[in-house]
């Protein structure tokens, strides 16, 4: 099955740097690749997600890059601001029509 | 819309009881998903449902765990007999289509504490 990594496990910025966090995948046959972020208690929500026919999509401050050829796919955030402060998931849609998700991102912004 | 309900919220029971957990999805989505969320496995898929029939299973951790989904609008998972180690956060989630591509609502979630 599907297998997602996902680095780094926990990142610390200073508000209004950018932040970066990135996957692989294992199974090339994956076209779907959702974001979610789940901030503390609560539930994950999608925040941005991209297809395998494109290679990078933008939505405000947050952008999504995905190169199939190495198999993977990064998270940008730009200027970042506290309340971006949460931890972020990765996944990735297999052959098998499920979603694998990765182990997380805690991301916390410093005012 | 209410989107994604689940009951209870917490639940808090001992060794060996039987726990029910349930979800009702957004109305008019035809896939569910049961996900089960702790600090060492991460986010992992139980479950998944569309159109009320349980399409993979293969995420069950054994025996003691089943889902059933009676009707577009109702669906349990049911830990019997429970043990420490089923503590974790337990989501619900729809979706409308069943090719993977479309987004996920994820409900409140409930968290389960087995003592």
């Amino acid at each position: 099955g599907e297998n997602v990594e996902q680095h780094p496990s926990t990142l610390s910025v200073q508000e209004g740097d950018s932040a970066v966090i990135k996957c692989t995948y294992s199974d090339s046959a994956s076209n779907y690749f959702p974001w979610y972020k789940q901030e503390l208690g609560k539930r994950p929500q999608l925040i941005i997600d991209i297809r395998s026919n494109v290679g990078e999509k933008k939505d405000q401050r947050i952008a999504v890059t995905l190169n199939k050829t190495a198999k993977h796919f990064s998270l940008h955030i730009t200027e970042t601001q506290p309340e971006d402060s949460a931890v972020y998931f990765c996944a990735a849609r297999g052959s098998n029509y499920k979603l694998t998700f990765g182990k997380g991102t805690l991301l916390t912004v410093n005012p | 819309d209410a989107g994604v309900i689940q009951s209870p919220r917490h639940e808090v029971t001992e060794m060996g009881q039987e726990v029910t957990l349930r979800c009702k999805p957004i109305s008019g989505h035809n896939s569910l998903f049961w996900y089960r969320q702790t600090m060492m496995r991460g986010l992992e898929l139980l479950i998944y449902f569309n159109n009320n029939v349980p399409i993979d299973d293969s995420g069950m951790p054994e025996d003691r765990f089943s889902a059933k989904m009676p009707n577009a609008s109702f669906s349990t998972l049911k830990i019997q007999p429970s043990e420490p180690r089923d503590s974790a956060v337990y989501f619900c989630a729809s979706s409308l289509g069943s090719s993977g591509e479309v987004e996920q609502y994820f409900g409140p979630g409930t968290r389960l504490t087995v003592t």
